[in-house]
């Protein structure tokens, strides 16, 4: 069955790491988003993209960067952790641009020392 | 700015009880609306949506009802179960003729049913 999975579902890191985040779905879904969710604040959109090549900043975007190489792909990177990037953060995808459904992964939790 | 707004923070109904759940938006190009169910450890997962063209929507025991001129909707649970009891999300969207496909979120409503 198609899917979307994250990895690592669980990470520790050290302020001032870079970090990486893998986000990969097996439906062949033009638009990727990342989220992170934080209490109080809902989920709120970090980067997004429609396409390969395509890269879009969100509401939360600085700290952050992702890069789409091929359409199953979304990875987000954390140039330089710290400690207000702990959270849940989470992967999404919908077939195109006139898709309403958003589907999510599990999520990964990050937390920053 | 939050372009959509959610109440309450948190809600405990008794099993059986209806609970309701409120957003109200501002921004008047919004035309899809639809709630997020999400289970302690797994991601969101679509559980219902509306347009403005209707009033209400219902599937199964979970019912939209949506405020075009107050720029309000609720999620209505009927006969809740302790199975319902997880965080539920309004959303909103744009239509993709203004060229923004992106979701905005409420901040999200912690359900507990209790038996």
């Amino acid at each position: 069955d198609a899917e979307i999975t994250q990895s690592p579902r669980h990470k520790i890191t050290e302020t001032g790491r870079q970090v990486t985040l893998a986000c990969h779905q097996t439906w062949n879904h033009n638009n990727m988003f990342w989220y992170r969710q934080d209490l109080g604040h809902g989920l709120r959109l970090i980067h997004y993209s429609y396409g390969v090549q395509d890269t879009n900043k969100g509401e939360v975007s600085d700290g952050y960067s992702v890069s789409r190489s091929n359409t199953e792909d979304l990875p987000l990177t954390l140039e330089s952790a710290a400690s207000s990037q702990t959270s849940v953060y989470f992967c999404a995808s919908s077939e195109s641009r006139f898709s309403e459904t958003q589907y999510f992964g599990p999520g990964t939790r990050l937390l920053v020392l | 700015q939050q372009q959509v707004k959610q109440s309450p923070q948190s809600l405990i109904v008794q099993k059986g009880g209806i609970p309701i759940i409120n957003c109200a938006y501002e921004n008047t190009a919004f035309d899809y609306f639809p709630w997020y169910q999400q289970f302690p450890g797994k991601g969101p997962a679509l559980l219902i949506a509306i347009r403005p063209d209707v009033s209400e929507k219902k599937e199964g025991r979970f019912t939209i009802s949506f405020n075009k001129s107050a720029k309000q909707f609720s999620l209505h649970i009927m006969d809740s179960q302790p199975g319902d009891s997880a965080t539920y999300f309004c959303a909103a969207k744009m239509s993709p003729n203004f060229g923004n496909e992106k979701l905005t979120f409420g901040t999200g409503t912690r359900l507990t049913i209790i038996p």
